[in-house]
């Protein structure tokens, strides 16, 4: 099946510095990719859909100038952190869609010092 | 986009078969219903997806009646390694689903020995 692989998979920071989450589609082409944050015990939150050629589409409350999104190609899209602050800690999950479903990354758990 | 609503956590024994359902009272007529299964620190992985009537693949099947409105989860003789948290989606669809999926608070299935 198709494969979304997500790096890094762990990222330690200092409070104030900027952290950058890798997303590739493997074997097909992402025009569309799904950026969600979880907290612990809660479920996933949408934080902004990525399109491949075009500005990312933020959902309500989500700052776009902290959480930087592009998609340069259609196998790769990019999340960074600007200015992580503890409160940013966090696990970020990509996802694609594919003919009907939707494949998920690994996840990346943040966590800021 | 449709609401769902699930049971916030259920508990089984190894063994048996656990049935979950999921409200999703304003369903729209193209969107499908997926499950989705999360282990903790991981990405959610797809378990099945219906439109309507029975869906039945080698781990799950999928229960739906007539009006759509609701959806029922079956794990047939679930074992301790079902452990996790199962989310249930509306939205979305065959043919390359770009809509964007909005996750519920999932239902955490535990598992006993």
């Amino acid at each position: 099946g198709a494969v979304v692989s997500q790096h890094p998979s762990r990222v330690i920071c200092k409070s104030g510095t900027s952290v950058k989450i890798e997303c590739r589609s493997l074997d097909f082409q992402a025009t569309t990719m799904f950026w969600y944050r979880q907290f612990p015990k809660q479920s996933l939150m949408l934080m902004a859909t990525s399109n491949e050629g075009s500005k990312a589409t933020y959902e309500q409350g989500v700052e776009k100038d902290k959480f930087l999104i592009n998609h340069a190609s259609l196998t790769l899209s990019t999340l960074t952190v600007t200015s992580a602050h503890p409160e940013d800690s966090s696990f970020y999950i990509c996802s694609a869609p594919t003919t009907g479903e939707l494949f998920f990354g690994e996840g990346s758990r943040l966590t800021v010092l | 986009l449709a609401k769902t609503t699930q049971p916030i956590s259920m508990d089984s024994y190894e063994g048996q078969e656990v049935n979950i359902t999921c409200s999703h009272n304003n369903i729209a007529t193209n969107d499908y219903i997926t499950w989705y299964q999360q282990f903790p620190s991981q990405g959610p992985r797809f378990i099945i997806q219906g439109y309507k009537t029975k869906v039945t693949n080698e781990v799950a099947s999928l229960f739906i009646p007539a009006d759509r409105k609701s959806s029922t989860l079956s794990l047939p003789r679930v074992s301790l390694s079902d452990t996790a948290v199962y989310y249930c989606l509306v939205g979305g669809g065959y043919g390359g689903a770009t809509n964007k999926l909005i996750f519920g608070t999932g239902t955490l299935l535990a598992v006993q020995p």
